[in-house]
């Protein structure tokens, strides 16, 4: 089974810097999706960024990027230019695209504080 | 598109009582699923479908039942709820279809506590 890792409970960082929250995950299998979930006080569960394990290059959005080492099973989101908007929930999950049940496994979260 | 819309927003309900919660999507999605999330953690997946007809169990599926008799609607059962089953649902939708996205997208969800 597929294990998700958030070691970061809380990060607080000052608007306008830069802040990485860190995410290690388990899975046997070779191929497979990564993704960051933002979860603001609204509940909503929002997309921020996505990446194919087949995929080498690291994906980015905007001011999201994601460090991606496969070997080492590690997936890390880096905010810059933190926003007050940025203040959330974030979850990182994972996908497998083998058998058994469908679905994300998600860590149990990073709480980001934007300090103004 | 309204995306995935989820009913109720709240409930309370009495231990033993029973429920559905509803799940919705307009976007001619293949998949759908379930999951609950308890207070400081992530989700978990509790059933999903991979189209009309055809439902599997997740990874928390005790106490709850699902049916998908159309593409658009997924409702979830819980019956004779217990205080355990207090958590935030969420329904989600991915179109499942070959060389599609694997992206979910997911409903507002339901709160629902069990006293």
């Amino acid at each position: 089974a597929q294990t998700v890792t958030q070691s970061q409970p809380e990060m607080s960082v000052q608007e306008a810097e830069t802040v990485t929250l860190s995410c290690t995950y388990d899975t046997s299998e070779s191929d497979y999706y990564l993704f960051w979930y933002k979860q603001p006080p609204s509940r909503q569960m929002i997309l921020v960024i996505r990446q194919e394990a087949y995929k080498q290059q690291n994906a980015t959005e905007n001011r999201f990027s994601v460090n991606f080492q496969k070997a080492a099973k590690s997936f890390s989101l880096k905010i810059s230019d933190s926003q007050l908007g940025d203040a959330a929930m974030y979850f990182c999950a994972h996908k497998g695209k083998g058998g058994g049940a469908d679905g994300l496994t998600f860590g149990k979260g990073t709480h980001l504080i934007i300090q103004p | 598109n309204a995306g995935v819309t989820q009913t109720p927003k709240f409930r309370i309900l009495k231990i033993g009582q029973s429920m559905t919660l509803q799940c919705a999507q307009d976007m001619n999605h293949n998949y759908m699923y379930w999951y609950r999330q308890d207070p400081g953690m992530g989700l978990k997946l509790i059933y999903y479908s991979v189209g009309a007809g055809i439902t599997d169990k997740g990874e928390v599926p005790n106490g709850y039942n699902v049916s998908r008799s159309t593409t658009e609607d997924f409702p979830l059962r819980l019956e004779l709820a217990a205080p355990s089953q207090t958590s935030v649902y969420f329904c989600a939708s991915r179109p499942g279809l070959a060389g599609g996205s694997d992206t979910q997208y997911f409903g507002p969800g339901t709160r629902l506590t069990v006293l």
